[in-house]
C-alpha cells in the first residue's frame, strides 16, 4: 500500500476539457509537490504547496492543498494536447527533503 | 548549465553482473538522491546524500550501494544485478533540504535478463 494514492490511474480526455487528477494520503505532509513526466525524460516541478487550504494556480493549472494537509488535486482548464504526461505528487513529511511520491496519473490530451 | 546528467542512458546486464550508474550536477547543490520507477509505482529512494561523504538509506535500499566522494557526483552500484532490479533509475538534487525543488537527470533504463 502507498503512502500516497493518486486517482484516477489513467485519464483520456478531448482538447477543451476539464479534468481533475487527486492525491490522497492518511498522513499528515508538511509540504506537497506536483511534478509532470514526460516519456524518456526525468520529472520537472510544477508546484509546491506548503499551507492547509492553499490554492495555487498556474495558467490553466490550479492547485489546491487540503485543509489537514492529508491530499491535494490538480485541475485542468481546457485541456491541450501539451499537458498529456505523467504527472506525480510527491509528500515531504519532516525536514530533509525525503519525497513520498505517489503512483502517478498518465493524462493523455487528445487533439 | 547541463544540470543533472546520467550515464549510461541504457544497459542490458545478465544475473549476477555488476555495474555501477553514474549520476553528475553542475548546481552546487548539496542533496542528491536515487530513485526507481516502476510502472504504477511512482518514484521510490533508494539512497541519499545529504552532502559530500555522506550517504543514507531510503525506502528500497537492499541490493544497491552508493557513493559521494566528490559534491558533484553520486554513484549508484550493483553488486550482483537481479531481474528485480529492472527498471529506470533517476538521479535527483536540490540546493538543500524542505520544500526545496528537486531537479532530475533523464533516466538510465536498465534490463536485467
Amino acid at each position: 500500500t502507498q503512502l500516497l494514492e493518486q486517482s484516477p490511474q489513467f485519464l483520456s480526455i478531448q482538447e477543451g476539457e476539464n479534468l481533475t487528477v487527486y492525491c490522497n494520503s492518511s498522513s499528515v505532509f508538511s509540504s506537497l509537490q506536483w511534478y509532470r513526466q514526460e516519456p524518456g525524460e526525468g520529472p520537472v516541478l510544477l508546484v509546491t504547496v506548503v499551507t492547509g487550504g492553499e490554492v495555487k494556480k498556474l495558467k490553466r493549472l490550479t492547485f489546491q492543498f487540503g485543509d489537514a494537509r492529508k491530499d491535494s488535486s490538480l485541475h485542468i482548464t481546457a485541456a491541450q494536447p501539451g499537458d498529456t504526461g505523467l504527472y506525480l505528487c510527491a509528500g515531504e513529511r519532516a525536514a530533509g527533503n525525503k519525497l513520498t511520491f505517489g503512483g502517478g496519473t498518465r493524462v493523455l490530451v487528445k487533439p | 548549465n547541463a544540470g543533472v546528467t546520467q550515464t549510461p542512458k541504457f544497459r542490458v546486464l545478465k544475473t549476477g553482473q555488476s555495474m555501477t550508474l553514474l549520476c553528475a550536477q553542475d548546481m552546487n547543490h548539496e542533496y542528491m538522491y536515487w530513485y526507481r520507477q516502476d510502472p504504477g509505482m511512482g518514484l521510490r529512494l533508494i539512497h541519499y546524500s545529504v552532502g559530500e561523504g555522506t550517504t543514507a538509506k531510503g525506502e528500497v535500499p537492499d541490493g544497491y550501494n552508493v557513493s559521494r566522494l566528490k559534491k558533484q557526483n553520486f554513484l549508484l552500484g550493483l553488486e550482483s544485478a537481479a531481474p528485480s532490479q529492472t527498471s529506470v533509475y533517476f538521479c535527483a538534487s536540490s540546493y538543500s533540504g524542505y520544500q526545496e525543488t528537486q531537479y532530475f537527470g533523464p533516466g538510465t533504463r536498465l534490463l536485467v535478463l
